[in-house]
């Protein structure tokens, strides 16, 4: 049963444009979010987190947020660069049931020069 | 450079077999987490150690088996092995467990198994 979902396994974007990628998760238990990156032949590097207790985070050109009562959850890469393409893995986790954390399929961006 | 060592980075093997994972966590790092990323499927967490002891389980079948030692690196043991279990599985650390975890898991570069 996939908890955190990805339904767009791939994203196309001039560089300069945004980047938007999203994620849904089911379990209302989640209160934890996180976005992590992977490069090829890499394993997965943190990017972004966001608490339940808030709606939006930012960091420099990425900003994550967070539709509770949706379920939803996205990323916003503003301006988008090419050295942003590779693949996007959303997760979660819910704290008080031992932090386990979920993980999405992934989106694969890539940045068009 | 995530601090995560794993070993070996890509190993072939028959169907039947027997093979082990390696992971060296992060200096300093108690928690050590378990993932295998088949084709097309999400990073699907295995097991989690603290310190030694099993944390969380997650979907790990019956054949696989993990363990963390004294000196905090840790094994995954994949018995029986079936076509299917060809995948990347992902070894990550983290300082903390539980409700202090920032959730910031460093991971290594993973490890690729083939089964023939």
């Amino acid at each position: 049963d996939q908890q955190v979902k990805q339904n767009s396994p791939s994203l196309s974007v001039q560089e300069g444009r945004i980047s938007i990628l999203n994620c849904d998760y089911t379990n209302s238990m989640f209160d934890y979010f996180l976005w992590y990156k992977k490069y090829p032949a890499e394993g997965p590097t943190f990017l972004i987190s966001i608490s339940s207790i808030k709606d939006k985070n930012e960091d420099g050109r990425f900003t994550v947020f967070l539709n509770k009562s949706a379920k939803h959850l996205s990323l916003h890469i503003v301006p988008s660069q090419p050295g942003d393409s590779a693949v996007y893995f959303c997760a979660a986790s819910a704290r008080n049931t031992g932090n386990q954390f979920y993980f999405g399929t992934g989106t694969s961006l890539t940045v068009i020069p | 450079d995530s601090g995560v060592t794993q070993t070996p980075k890509h190993l072939i093997t028959a169907t039947g077999q027997r093979v082990t994972l390696r992971c060296s966590p992060r200096s300093g790092d108690l928690s050590v987490y378990w993932y295998q990323q088949s084709l097309d499927q999400g990073l699907q967490f295995l097991i989690q150690y603290y310190n030694g002891e099993e944390r969380a389980k997650g979907n790990i079948l019956e054949r696989f088996s993990a363990q963390q030692f004294p000196d905090l690196h840790s094994e995954l043991n994949l018995s029986s092995l079936e076509l299917g279990d060809s995948a990347l599985y992902f070894c990550a650390s983290s300082a903390a467990s539980g409700a202090l975890n920032t959730g910031e898991l460093f991971f290594g570069e993973g490890s690729r198994l083939t089964v023939l």
